[in-house]
């Protein structure tokens, strides 16, 4: 086990509603990234909080937005939902955003869009 | 675009054998290049990585071997173990991978047969 863990597991959204998915770190790990993976694909960068603050951001429009909380659990909200959303989403922790450090991932959250 | 390109998409072994799975980057800036293990219900999990000053990094059974004038990368699994079968990713990002922004190649499912 990584010690990252995600919920909710499973979710079916329709079309143009909003969902909150949540991820809590490893303890001490600071910093947190979300990815994106669709059926079949890699994961795709959306972006990275550190202390708090977004310090990276992949090609993802601004209706995807996080939020990182002092005792560094994090939040991936995505509004407007379209089919194309449907994907598992992933959190990883890592220690500071150091070079080359080890991220850790959780198991995902699957969301459907109808 | 895609950035890194991966191949095979799939690739069946027998036990004991080599499994040998190559990517392909463009940006010459990238500086650090992982290969991560992902089971299915599993997030993926970080197998070795390595950075462009080296051209081989061996860790076990896992090898990575690096052309930087080629911009290839690719991996190999020594002794292939049917517990090995999962779908493996390899990765490339710039500074170190601080920015947490990983560009994954769409992976590689490999069976290992007993």
């Amino acid at each position: 086990e990584t010690g990252v863990t995600q919920s909710p597991t499973h979710l079916i959204k329709t079309r143009g509603q909003q969902v909150t998915l949540r991820c809590s770190s490893q303890s001490g790990h600071n910093t947190v990234s979300w990815y994106q993976q669709a059926l079949g694909q890699g994961p795709q960068f959306i972006f990275q909080y550190y202390r708090e603050e977004e310090n990276g951001r992949g090609n993802f429009p601004p209706r995807f937005s996080g939020l990182q909380f002092p005792n560094y659990s994090s939040e991936l909200n995505v509004n407007a939902l379209e089919l194309d959303d449907s994907a598992l989403y992933l959190c990883a922790s890592r220690l500071g955003a150091s070079v080359g450090g080890e991220l850790f991932f959780g198991e995902g959250s699957r969301l459907t869009v109808l | 675009q895609q950035q890194v390109k991966q191949s095979p998409q799939s690739l069946i072994v027998q036990k004991g054998g080599i499994s040998i799975i190559n990517c392909a980057y463009e940006n010459t800036a990238f500086d650090y290049f992982p290969w991560y293990q992902q089971f299915p219900g599993k997030g993926p999990a970080l197998l070795i990585a390595i950075r462009p000053d080296v051209s081989e990094k061996k860790e076990g059974r896992f090898t990575i071997s690096f052309n930087k004038s080629a911009k290839q990368f690719s991996l190999h699994i020594m002794d292939s173990q049917p517990g090995d079968s999962a779908t493996y990713f390899c990765a490339a990002s710039r500074d170190g991978g601080s920015q947490g922004n990983l560009i994954f190649g769409k992976g590689t499912k490999l069976s290992v047969k007993p």
